[in-house]
């Protein structure tokens, strides 16, 4: 069965900043990894995916993520924070070719101004 | 494309009573899929549809719950004789028939409470 986890329960960076969110994953095979961004009182975005190819991928608000094998790890990374970045985040792993993800519980990522 | 729509965004119910909710994808997406998120939980899983065919519907969390998709479009959750442990946010998702496209739009959700 596949496993994620974000080991921080609250990220705080000062705007401007560079921010990582972290994820690690445990899953049979090749994985699929996702990053999704919580808003307060709105739905799950997604912002960026690894599916296959380059291990730096890049997604929506200036965000992107590197995705390393040998580590199992995910993190999410922007090289600099925005107040409106606030928000909760997400990483999903999934089986390669599965449809089903497996969400971590969510990092709160608060950016001071 | 007015992304995934979720009816009712709120529902407060008796225990003991059924509860239906209602999720319309974006119009292209042939996959659907249901969640439940708890608070301080990612989204868990509980059933997806290809078109009008339910292909997992193992992590249904027990027989109270059932889902539909009779024409591949909308689909409906509904929860039979609810208990308390009940009380969640419920998503539901879409995504696209694209293989590549693996990645889900999520509706605003239906918040469950039972009292």
């Amino acid at each position: 069965a596949q496993s994620v986890a974000q080991p921080e329960d609250q990220v705080n960076v000062a705007e401007g900043n560079p921010l990582t969110v972290k994820c690690t994953y445990s899953v049979s095979g090749n994985p699929y990894l996702f990053w999704y961004v919580q808003y307060p009182n709105r739905g799950l975005q997604f912002l960026l995916k690894y599916i296959t190819g380059d291990n730096l991928v890049k997604g929506s608000y200036g965000f992107e993520a590197e995705f390393n094998k040998s580590q199992t790890s995910f993190h999410l990374k922007k090289p600099s924070a925005l107040v409106s970045d606030s928000a909760l985040y997400f990483c999903a792993v999934s089986p390669e070719g599965s449809y089903i993800p497996t969400f971590g519980r969510g990092t709160s990522l608060i950016v001071h101004p | 494309d007015t992304g995934v729509s979720q009816n009712p965004r709120h529902k407060i119910t008796k225990r003991g009573q059924n509860v239906t909710f209602r999720c319309d994808p974006i119009s292209e997406h042939n996959r659907l899929y249901w969640y439940r998120q708890t608070l301080g939980q990612g989204p868990e899983f509980l059933t997806y549809f290809q078109n009008e065919a339910q292909l997992e519907k193992s992590r249904l969390l027990s027989d109270r719950f059932s889902a539909e998709r009779p024409k591949g479009s909308f689909s409906t959750l509904e929860i039979q004789r609810t208990e308390q442990g009940d009380s969640a946010m419920y998503l539901c998702a879409s995504s696209s028939h694209r293989q590549v496209e693996h990645e889900q739009y999520f509706g605003p959700g239906t918040r469950l409470t039972v009292t």
